[in-house]
């Protein structure tokens, strides 16, 4: 399995453009995370889905962020508009349930200038 | 609730020396817990996790972790420090008790192995 795929790599966007991150869960597992990672605040968690129902999404920032998942497969997070507060890394992670680890993608790294 | 703490931002050592990278966590009942390793411009790759049995659980990379449920901490140690082992390191703990699947991480720690 390639593991968890995550596009683009990196993102550089206008303040006020709309942007979307893209991730493909591991085949199988039946729940996803979204993570953003910076500096100041370390890793937060965003939202986490269970068999593709949005569970938990007390981590997402404002309602700039919206997180989908219409299929064990895909996964997309948008922010629109996009503020430059929200350049950082943003990772999709997925589990299989009755296991305990997450896999990790390679994260995105979003720049908004 | 759970929580984390990694108490050290960044850890030093010697190439050839062992290392500890400290963590302690905090969960209503019994946990899960795992460290993850952070290499620059990469996602987070697991190391090791307890689950139960044995206090001492063995992971990749030669790494090493210790459960100690009277001290809620889990040290991860390796013998001999390699300056490839230098990275961020992420400690995370599931309460098991839980329906939830949610990890919560530790702020993370460099560990900066010299030469």
């Amino acid at each position: 399995d390639a593991g968890v795929i995550q596009s683009p790599r990196h993102e550089v966007t206008e303040m006020g453009q709309e942007v979307t991150l893209r991730c493909k869960p591991i085949s199988g597992h039946n729940s996803l995370f979204w993570y953003r990672q910076t500096m100041m605040r370390g890793l937060e968690l965003l939202i986490y889905f269970n068999n593709n129902v949005p569970i938990d999404d007390s981590g997402m920032p404002e309602d700039r962020f919206s997180a989908k998942m219409p299929n064990a497969s895909f996964s997309t997070l948008k922010i629109q508009p996009s503020e430059p507060r929200d350049s950082a890394v943003y990772f999709c992670a997925s589990v299989l349930q009755g296991y305990t680890e997450a896999f990790f993608g390679q994260g995105t790294r979003l720049t908004v200038v | 609730a759970q929580s984390v703490a990694q108490p050290e931002d960044q850890v030093n050592v010697a190439e050839g020396n062992p290392l500890t990278v400290k963590c302690t966590y905090s969960v209503s009942g019994n946990p899960y817990l795992f460290w993850y390793v952070q290499y620059p411009n990469r996602g987070l790759q697991f190391l090791l996790k307890y689950i139960t049995g044995d206090n001492l659980v063995k992971g990749s990379y030669g790494f090493e972790a210790e459960f100690n449920k009277s001290q809620t901490s889990f040290h991860l140690k390796k013998p001999s420090a390699l300056v490839s082992d230098s990275a961020l390191y992420f400690c995370a703990v599931r309460d098991r008790s839980g329906g939830s699947y949610i990890p919560t991480f530790g702020r993370g720690t460099s560990l900066i192995v010299h030469p």
